[in-house]
């Protein structure tokens, strides 16, 4: 089936780490992305992982990826105010690239 | 560079009245996709279109229908609004690497 998942919230001190957690249910998934909404604004891309990969890192953030549990988690490091916001997980379905279904998504707020 | 660019902003309904939201990019991607996003339960995908010529439905389609009128534009009308379909509406294009882009949205209120 088509399901992905992720908690609602989450709040966190500056500087703090957060970690977002995901679980998925298909498989067959071939790319998993992450995608940060800011308010008011659509989503942009955070970062992805091929499903082949365990794990890839980028500046602060760092993905994992564990296919057997079919759990990805996202990892900010030092985190700041300004990345509060909704951070969506997704994953592609077709491998081809047309289908890619999300999350309900997590807020995040970073307080002082 | 607009990107992503979607019509109107926003829009306030009555029930039954129909309406078209407009969508254009400019990146000369080939697939382009329509979803709708409402609290707690993410983006849910409508309707799609892998490339000119072709659409798809989604999870969520009924009560809608799309045009991919040419590789720059796809559109989504309502035909009989309801306001289960208050919602905010997100276009979305996707380039070779798998990317998405996304328009700001459009808030529909369907009263």
């Amino acid at each position: 089936g088509e399901d992905v998942e992720q908690s609602l919230f989450l709040s966190v001190r500056e500087g703090d780490s957060s970690v977002i957690n995901c679980t998925y249910t298909d498989s067959s998934s071939t790319y998993l992305y992450w995608y940060k909404q800011e308010p008011g604004a659509g989503l942009q891309l955070l970062t992805y992982i091929f499903s082949n990969m365990d794990m890839k890192q980028d500046q602060r953030l760092t993905v994992l990826l564990n296919k057997k549990d079919k759990h990805l988690s996202l990892r900010i490091a030092d985190t700041q105010t300004g990345d509060s916001a909704i951070y969506f997980c997704a994953e592609d379905l077709s491998g081809g690239y047309n289908k890619l279904i999300f999350g309900a998504g997590t807020r995040l707020a970073v307080h002082p | 560079n607009a990107g992503v660019t979607q019509t109107p902003k926003f829009q306030v309904l009555k029930t039954g009245q129909s309406m078209t939201l407009q969508c254009a990019q400019d990146m000369n991607h080939n697939s382009m996709y329509w979803y709708r996003q409402d609290p707690g339960m993410g983006l849910r995908l409508i309707y799609y279109s892998a490339s000119e010529g072709t659409t798809d439905k989604g999870e969520v389609p009924n009560g809608y229908n799309v045009s991919r009128l040419n590789k720059r534009e796809f559109s989504l009308r309502l035909e009989s609004a309801a306001p289960s379909q208050t919602s905010v509406y997100f276009c979305a294009s996707r380039d070779g690497t798998g990317e998405l882009f996304f328009g700001e949205g459009s808030r529909l209120t369907v009263l």
